[in-house]
C-alpha cells in the first residue's frame, strides 16, 4: 500500500534561516513519482516539483532544493534563506505506476511559519 | 492558460440539506480528481475520472456522495444529505494524463463547505 508520512506538523523559524521539511514514503512499486505542493492561505495547492524513482539527482531551484534518497525512502525539501512569503502548508505526495488506477496520495502536510 | 475553475467558493448549509459543487478542468486534461480536505489534514481522494469514466471511487461515501463528469470535461460533486462531518474544503484537480504517467495535478481554489 502507498503511504506518505510528514512527521513535522508545524515548523516556525525566523526569516533568513534555512529549513528542511521531511517526507518519508512507502510503496511496493519500483516505478513511482514524488511531488511537493505548496498551499498558501488562499487555499489553492501549487505544484512545486515532480521526481521519478529513477532519478536520484538532487534538484535546486533558486532558494528551493530537494533531496531524494531511495535508500531511506525520503524526499526532503529545503528552503534556504527563508522569507515570510514562504509561509504556507507544504504537502508531499506520491503516485505509483502499478496500474491504470494509480492515484496521487498526499501526506498530512507541514505548516511552515516564517517570522519576520 | 486558464486554471481549474471551481464554484462556489463558499457554501453554508444545514445538515440533511443537499449541495452541489462544480468544476471546470484545464482544457485538454483527461484526468479529473475530487479531493476532500478536512481542516488540518492532507487532501483525501474521493473520486478520479479518466475522460468520463470513473477510475477510482473507493473512498467516496456512495450512500450520500455522487459525482459525474459530463462529456469528459466539466464535473459536479453532490452531497445529499449532508452531515456535520462533511464540513471541509472540496478540491478539484486535473492532469494531462493519469498518475501512472507521472503527470502532475493542477488544483482549483476549492469550495469551503460548512455544515451546521
Amino acid at each position: 500500500a502507498q503511504k506518505v508520512t510528514q512527521a513535522q506538523t508545524e515548523i516556525s523559524v525566523v526569516e533568513k534561516e534555512d529549513v528542511t521539511l521531511d517526507c518519508v514514503y512507502e510503496t511496493r512499486d519500483t516505478t513511482y513519482y514524488l511531488f511537493w505542493y505548496k498551499q498558501p492561505p488562499s487555499g489553492e495547492l501549487v505544484f512545486l516539483i515532480r521526481r521519478n524513482s529513477f532519478d536520484e539527482q538532487n534538484e535546486i531551484s533558486g532558494r528551493y532544493s530537494w533531496n531524494f534518497q531511495k535508500s531511506t525512502s525520503s524526499f526532503n525539501f529545503t528552503i534556504t534563506a527563508s522569507q515570510v512569503v514562504d509561509s504556507a502548508v507544504y504537502f508531499c505526495a506520491l503516485s505509483d505506476t502499478y496500474s491504470s488506477a494509480s492515484k496521487i496520495i498526499f501526506g498530512s502536510g507541514t505548516r511552515l511559519s516564517i517570522r519576520p | 492558460e486558464a486554471g481549474v475553475a471551481q464554484s462556489p467558493r463558499y457554501k453554508i448549509i444545514e445538515k440533511r440539506q443537499s449541495v452541489a459543487f462544480w468544476c471546470n478542468p484545464i482544457s485538454g486534461h483527461a484526468t479529473l480528481y475530487w479531493y476532500q480536505q478536512i481542516l488540518g489534514q492532507g487532501p483525501k481522494l474521493l473520486i478520479q475520472f479518466q475522460n468520463n469514466g470513473v477510475v477510482d471511487d473507493s473512498q467516496l461515501p456512495k450512500d450520500r456522495f455522487s459525482a459525474e463528469r459530463l462529456k469528459g470535461v466539466d464535473s459536479t460533486l453532490k452531497i445529499q444529505p449532508a452531515k456535520l462531518e462533511d464540513s471541509a474544503v472540496y478540491l478539484c484537480a486535473s492532469s494531462l494524463d493519469r498518475p501512472a504517467r507521472g503527470t502532475e495535478a493542477f488544483f482549483g481554489q476549492g469550495t469551503r463547505l460548512t455544515v451546521v
